[in-house]
């Protein structure tokens, strides 16, 4: 099964409205990434946090980890119309060597003009 | 920078048939890896590589080969196609070990075994 695990699966929301997206994790990790995919291209990193950190923040994007809880957020703030795309969370497989990078199954996120 | 460049975009092959889906980067990254992704099921890790001369299997690497002669190329090979390997295969690249540093992904192949 996988690592991450996000929900919802899907989110539909008006322009302006924020998005929040949870990804759960079963194994202690040492770093959580964010990622986003827009509808028929690759993967674009959006934002890694550390197992330390509690907040990160980049633009209208903030993340929060929590790893009493194994489980992570991102929040999309004021969305907008090209904010429409999937988004995984990666973590850590398990394994102790860094080489293995774990992604969930995705949320696909529908901002409404 | 090109960035992670992968060819072909889309490829129709017969059961049995066999090929290879190209990948390179030019940012001098030792990390590079191939992942699968099918509907509903995320990204699934197939082969890896943490430099040139030094590979190693990922979540699904059965019926895929892969070498890395180089740092810059990092080809898949599909042995004898299976209809079991339709999906889209995205290759990555990245300055050190995937946990720990930004994936740059290509634009990924479209695979479809008849």
């Amino acid at each position: 099964s996988q690592q991450g695990e996000e929900d919802p699966q899907a989110l539909s929301i008006q322009e302006g409205e924020n998005a929040t997206m949870n990804c759960s994790y079963k194994t202690s990790i040492n770093n959580l990434q964010w990622y986003r995919q827009n509808s028929g291209r690759g993967l674009v990193h959006l934002i890694l946090i550390r197992s330390n950190e509690r907040e990160k923040h980049s633009g209208r994007l903030r993340v929060t980890l929590d790893t009493s809880k194994k489980s992570s957020s991102l929040l999309i703030t004021a969305s907008r119309a090209a904010d429409t795309a999937s988004y995984f969370c990666a973590t850590d497989s398990g394994e102790t060597s860094g080489s293995r990078l774990t992604f969930g199954e995705g949320t696909q996120l529908t901002v409404n003009p | 920078n090109a960035g992670v460049t992968q060819t072909p975009k889309f490829q129709v092959l017969k059961t049995g048939q066999s090929m290879t889906l190209q990948c390179a980067q030019d940012m001098n990254h030792e990390y590079m890896s191939w992942y699968r992704q099918d509907p509903g099921m995320g990204l699934r890790l197939i082969h890896y590589s943490v430099g040139a001369g030094i590979t190693d299997q990922g979540e699904v690497p059965n019926g895929y080969n892969v070498s890395r002669s180089t740092t810059e190329d990092f080809p898949l090979r599909l042995l004898s196609a299976a209809p079991s390997q339709t999906s889209v295969y995205f290759c990555a690249s990245s300055r050190g070990l995937a946990v720990y540093n930004e994936q740059f992904f290509g634009p990924g192949t479209r695979l479809t075994v008849l």
